[in-house]
């Protein structure tokens, strides 16, 4: 069966520190991968999606990155977190024989 | 600009009394249209979609969506609600089959016993 797996669950980082969250899907090859943020409060905003091995689409300049070293491996990273980082992110594949977007369970992160 | 617009911030609704949630769109053409629900602090789960054909979409908990090409909407409905139903519920567009998903600001429904 096809699952995605995200971690951690729960991130709480200084300001000024790196991140590195990962997102891995099992049972599907050449996904679409996606990486979304939900601030508090508001709705969901795209951040990155990659169609394959080493190509990043971003949507919104910021402060983080995305690569996507194997075909189901998806990180998002930052070398100095702000403030405005702190969020609910959420990694999102496409794909499947019953054609639709599948969502990780999320990554609550909080920058102090 | 392309967008997804859903009207209502925050809806309350009675326990056993029917839902209707609103969507509407800004595309030119006919996107793939989907509803998805998060608990708090969840992930998101996919309730329905709609592709093309009828225009009438059943999904999982007992919801229903109908797609009206020409009020460019797509309203999830629920004829009667359960406390288990409070949630934060999101509409969303694929414009392009594959390319992204867009999503609506949500709508925060609270169920009152």
């Amino acid at each position: 069966s096809q699952t995605i797996h995200q971690w951690p669950a729960t991130l709480v980082q200084p300001v000024g520190s790196p991140l590195s969250l990962e997102c891995t899907v099992e049972g599907t090859s050449n996904p679409n991968l996606y990486w979304y943020r939900q601030a508090a409060g508001r709705g969901l905003q795209l951040l990155f999606y990659s169609v394959g091995i080493g190509q990043i689409s971003s949507e919104v300049p910021q402060n983080l990155s995305a690569s996507r070293p194997q075909d189901r491996q998806f990180i998002l990273s930052s070398k100095k977190l702000l403030l405005s980082d702190s969020g609910f992110y959420l990694c999102a594949w496409l794909g499947g024989n019953d054609y639709g977007y599948t969502f990780g369970s999320g990554t609550r992160l909080t920058v102090v | 600009a392309q967008s997804v617009t859903q009207p209502d911030i925050h809806i309350t609704v009675s326990e056993g009394a029917s839902l209707e949630l609103r969507c509407n769109y800004s595309y030119g053409a006919t996107p793939y249209l989907f509803w998805y629900v998060q608990s708090p602090g969840q992930g998101l789960q996919l309730l329905l979609k709609y592709f093309s054909g009828d225009t009438l979409v059943q999904g999982i908990k007992g919801f229903e969506a109908e797609f009206k090409r020409s009020q460019s909407s797509f309203n999830l409905r629920k004829p009667s609600v359960h406390w288990s139903d409070a949630a934060e519920y999101f509409c969303a567009v694929d414009e392009a089959a594959g390319n992204k998903l867009t999503f609506g600001g949500g709508t925060r429904v609270l169920v009152k016993p």
